[in-house]
């Protein structure tokens, strides 16, 4: 059981807008510790999205953009393309474990 | 341009003992956090340990303290992760990664290719 809970999936068609909800608690989202994101497209290792206070990585596009309210994080895409499939993943700092921890993961499907 | 380059696949049989490295280039290796994150089959990511290697100060996550050892040789720029002995379940895809950003704030923002572990008799 992750400390921060993903939905295992989501689910829209090319051109549509989704989001990914990362919810946490008072000892890491709630803290206001930062949340990043992260995109693992099949059989490729992970990469860096989104990071510290909603900059996006070098080379993504502004399709991609994140928020965050209370003890959630949310990641929007829009305008949803095919290559976008994947598994995203959202990460931030717990106090209580003192160490960082990752969401359990998202599969997006573009229909 | 940053690059870390992992070691290949391994196979091994439960008991045995194992290695596998992390290679990196292209930035100050003692000037950034790098560490482990382990990928089972179908599975989410999970971190294990990450190392600075200016000082060598480890920290792991506590499933995984006393389980692996990470280390690092800056002579070579290269991190290690090592099992003394190998479990079926620790079968899985593992991921160096460099980390960016103050303590609290740390993100990944380079990763390795990832080294496939099968352990099985």
């Amino acid at each position: 059981q992750s400390v921060l809970t993903q939905p295992p999936s989501v689910s829209g068609a090319p051109g549509q807008r989704v989001t990914i909800s990362c919810t946490g608690s008072s000892s890491n989202i709630g803290a206001r510790y930062d949340v990043h994101w992260y995109q693992q497209l099949p059989g490729a290792a992970p990469k860096l999205l989104i990071y510290g206070n909603s900059n996006r990585a070098s080379g993504v596009p502004d399709r991609f953009s994140d928020s965050k309210s209370g003890t959630s994080a949310s990641l929007a895409i829009t305008g949803l393309q095919a290559e976008d499939e994947g598994d995203y993943y959202c990460q931030s700092y717990d106090s209580s474990l003192s160490g960082s921890v990752f969401g359990g993961g998202t599969k997006l499907t573009v229909l | 341009e940053v690059q870390l380059v992992q070691s290949g696949a391994e196979v091994k049989k439960p008991g045995e003992s194992l290695q596998i490295s992390c290679k990196a280039s292209g930035y100050s290796f003692t000037s950034y956090w790098i560490g482990w994150v382990r990928q089972m089959p179908g599975k989410g990511l999970e971190w294990m340990a990450i190392i600075y290697p200016g000082d060598s100060d480890t920290r792991y996550t506590p499933s995984f303290q006393g389980q692996v050892t990470i280390s690092v040789d800056k002579s070579i720029s290269t991190a290690y992760l090592q099992w003394t002995i190998l479990k079926a379940s620790d079968s899985a895809m593992y991921y160096c990664a460099r980390m960016s950003g103050a303590a609290a704030s740390r993100f990944i923002d380079y990763w390795g290719q990832g080294t496939l572990v099968t352990v099985s008799s």
